[in-house]
């Protein structure tokens, strides 16, 4: 079993639609999350921090579901321009420093 | 804002050259790593550093190496360029408070072909 596990997808959704990503990691150690954008050839960037409580930033809803191990991104509203692959992260209590990548589910957004 | 600059961004090179790859952060960050990444297999670590002088390997250091001489610059090198280390080269750098890890800032990449 993969460490961190996203569906690939691509999802393919319609301009205004609400669409919700899953990810599930292996370790109940982990203690770090985080989600990623990535454009096509571009670099990944930080898009928001995943906190227990759950946190907000504008459209977009990130939770922590630590019984069950996974984490979740919602976009509301979706926009053409939240077209992309959304990364999922985890850095696991090891003491060490290694993070860990998810493969990336692709979003595209149509008008 | 952090500046993560890897010194290109496009590199052509032939089968057995020395490849070096290089990788500026501007925040003082004490983590720095070097990915690569390719279609189908997402990001794969090469290697990472916690601290000037220190290296560890990752998941795939087989035919790299790196060296950290000051804490701002992590250089990745291929002691022998092969067709199979064409691919997209990401550095990325992070602060640590105490245990815990912050997020990681990417550099634009270096798109690396192996002739």
């Amino acid at each position: 079993r993969k460490e961190v596990e996203q569906d690939p997808g691509p999802f393919n959704v319609p301009e205004g639609a609400t669409v919700a990503f899953n990810c599930t990691y292996s370790n109940s150690a982990s203690q770090s999350f985080f989600w990623y954008r990535q454009d096509c050839r571009k670099e990944p960037k930080l898009l928001m921090s995943v906190y227990s409580s759950g946190n907000e930033d504008g459209r977009f809803t990130a939770q922590l579901n630590r019984a069950s191990q996974y984490i979740s991104l919602l976009i509301r509203d979706s926009k053409l321009s939240d077209s992309a692959t959304y990364l999922c992260v985890v850095t696991p209590n090891t003491g060490g420093f290694k993070t860990i990548f998810g493969a990336g589910t692709r979003l595209f957004v149509k008008a | 804002d952090v500046k993560v600059t890897q010194s290109s961004r496009y590199l052509v090179k032939r089968t057995g050259e020395k490849v070096f790859l290089e990788c500026v952060q501007d925040m003082d960050h004490e983590n720095m790593f070097w990915y690569r990444q390719d279609p189908g297999l997402g990001l794969r670590l090469i290697y990472f550093s916690y601290d000037v002088k220190m290296k560890e390997k990752g998941d795939i250091p087989e035919g790299y190496s790196v060296s950290r001489e000051k804490k701002e610059r992590f250089s990745l090198i291929l002691e022998s360029a092969s067709t199979n280390q064409t691919s997209m080269y990401l550095c990325a750098s992070s602060d640590r408070w105490g245990a815990q890890n912050q997020p990681q800032h990417f550099g634009d990449g270096t798109r690396l072909s192996i002739l």
